[in-house]
């Protein structure tokens, strides 16, 4: 099945600092989700981005959809230690079926 | 507010036991998944539903089957408990457009389940 790389693996900032996470795929995806796990909670979904180039924002988040659709990425603008956890991109597949990245796991220091 | 429950928090079973992993959402959902998390190797799918009395294998089936009997239950069944099952189990379940844009999955809580 469809397989996504993400990286880094790990991710220690100085609050106030930029943060980026990225995810690739060597095939063309239809669509890809984020999600933000916080330590010791569940995956909650942040934003699923279908078109090419697509760029969304949240507050202080941006998620870009790459122009040939294999790859994406989360950019966090002056990260907060409300940021803090591992973030994962996901990709659907028959059924709606969701396979996860491995997360990148991102600990802000105050 | 929409939820997924878990009927667990946290489990400790004997290797050999029959083990029962509840799950209730009430968004009227018509997907429903069971994934493991274990660090390392990330989320990883074990079976999936799309209708009721509809199930599906996912990636690591082997130990484990699953029952949909009504649209908002989805149980996770352990045939018999071993030491390599202890994970924390997480439930989700979504509507099945996934090209909606605001289409995701709504997890549970999870239920770390021990085995000793």
């Amino acid at each position: 099945g469809q397989q996504v790389m993400q990286i880094p693996q790990y991710q220690h900032v100085q609050e106030g600092e930029d943060f980026t996470t990225y995810c690739n795929s060597s095939t063309t995806l239809s669509n890809i989700q984020w999600y933000k796990q916080r330590p010791g909670g569940h995956p909650v979904f942040l934003i699923q981005l279908v078109k090419s180039g697509e760029v969304k924002k949240q507050k202080r988040l941006t998620f870009q959809f790459g122009e040939a659709k294999k790859n994406s990425s989360l950019h966090i603008t002056a990260t907060q230690t409300t940021d803090v956890g591992t973030y994962f991109c996901a990709i659907s597949g028959g059924y709606q079926k969701v396979t996860f990245g491995t997360g990148t796991k991102l600990q802000v220091i105050p | 507010d929409v939820k997924v429950t878990q009927s667990s928090r946290y489990l400790v079973k004997r290797t050999g036991e029959k083990v029962f992993l509840e799950c209730v959402q009430d968004m009227d959902h018509e997907n429903m998944f069971w994934y493991r998390q274990d660090p390392g190797l990330g989320l990883r799918l074990i079976y999936f539903s799309y209708d009721v009395k509809m199930k599906e294998k996912g990636d690591i089936p082997e130990g484990y089957s699953v029952s949909r009997e009504k649209k908002e239950r989805f149980s996770l069944i352990l045939e018999s408990a071993s030491t390599n099952q202890t994970s924390m189990y997480l439930c989700a379940s979504s509507f099945p457009s996934a090209g909606d844009p605001n289409y995701g999955y709504t997890f549970g809580s999870g239920t770390r389940l021990t085995v000793v």
